[in-house]
């Protein structure tokens, strides 16, 4: 079975300052990862993904993730918060047998100017 | 624009009904995935087909059925409907079933159901 973690269903942070957004797995196959951003009444938009090549991934919107096995973590930073980037953010892993996602719980980002 | 697209964008039923959402994956997609989202649950995966075959059954209650027509567009059909089924129904699309592909979202399909 296949688990995912979001510490923190809500974060504020200031415009400029840097964003992290914790997201920990828990899976019995090696693990696809995924965050993908849903912006209000829209559907889900990939951001990023992690596959088991570079363990450190560059994303859309100058976001990025690095995948640490030892702490089955693949959390997602942003060094510069911009106002646009309020959304809410969802990790979600792959990879079992039935191909599904499992997601997260969110964490909604809110920028303060 | 993910290239995926979902009618209706809104349905608004009361209980005890039976509804349909539909689905057309983006071109060249063979894979079909239904989740719905909700406050309490979250985002769930239903059910994935794939080039027409069921492939995978998720938390789907057994009033909601899918198919995936040869067209490759997909229907979730919503029956005897409850106030809890009241949730936001998401169609993504895969190129394959491969779990390293990434699913390509539609906008969603918002249920109420009253």
């Amino acid at each position: 079975a296949q688990s995912v973690t979001q510490l923190g269903s809500h974060v504020s942070v200031s415009e400029g300052a840097l964003v992290l957004l914790r997201c920990n797995y828990s899976s019995s196959v090696p693990p696809y990862l995924f965050w993908y951003v849903q912006y209000p009444n829209q559907g889900l938009q990939l951001l990023l993904k992690y596959t088991s090549a570079a363990t450190l991934v560059k994303g859309i919107n100058g976001f990025e993730a690095e995948f640490k096995k030892s702490e089955t973590s693949f959390h997602l930073t942003k060094p510069s918060a911009h106002m646009s980037d309020a959304a809410e953010y969802f990790c979600a892993v792959g990879g079992n047998a039935g191909n599904m996602l499992t997601f997260g719980g969110g964490t909604r980002l809110m920028v303060k100017p | 624009d993910s290239g995926v697209t979902q009618t209706p964008k809104h349905l608004i039923t009361a209980t005890g009904q039976r509804v349909t959402l539909r689905c057309s994956p983006r071109s060249g997609d063979l894979s079909v995935y239904w989740y719905q989202q909700s406050l309490d649950q979250g985002l769930q995966f239903l059910i994935h087909y794939y080039n027409g075959e069921e492939r995978a059954k998720g938390n789907i209650l057994e009033r909601f059925s899918a198919q995936q027509f040869p067209d490759l567009h997909s229907e979730l059909n919503l029956s005897s409907l409850e106030l809890g089924d009241s949730a936001l129904y998401f169609c993504a699309s895969s190129v394959s079933r491969r779990p390293y592909n990434e699913q390509f979202f539609g906008p969603g399909t918002r249920l109420t159901v009253l």
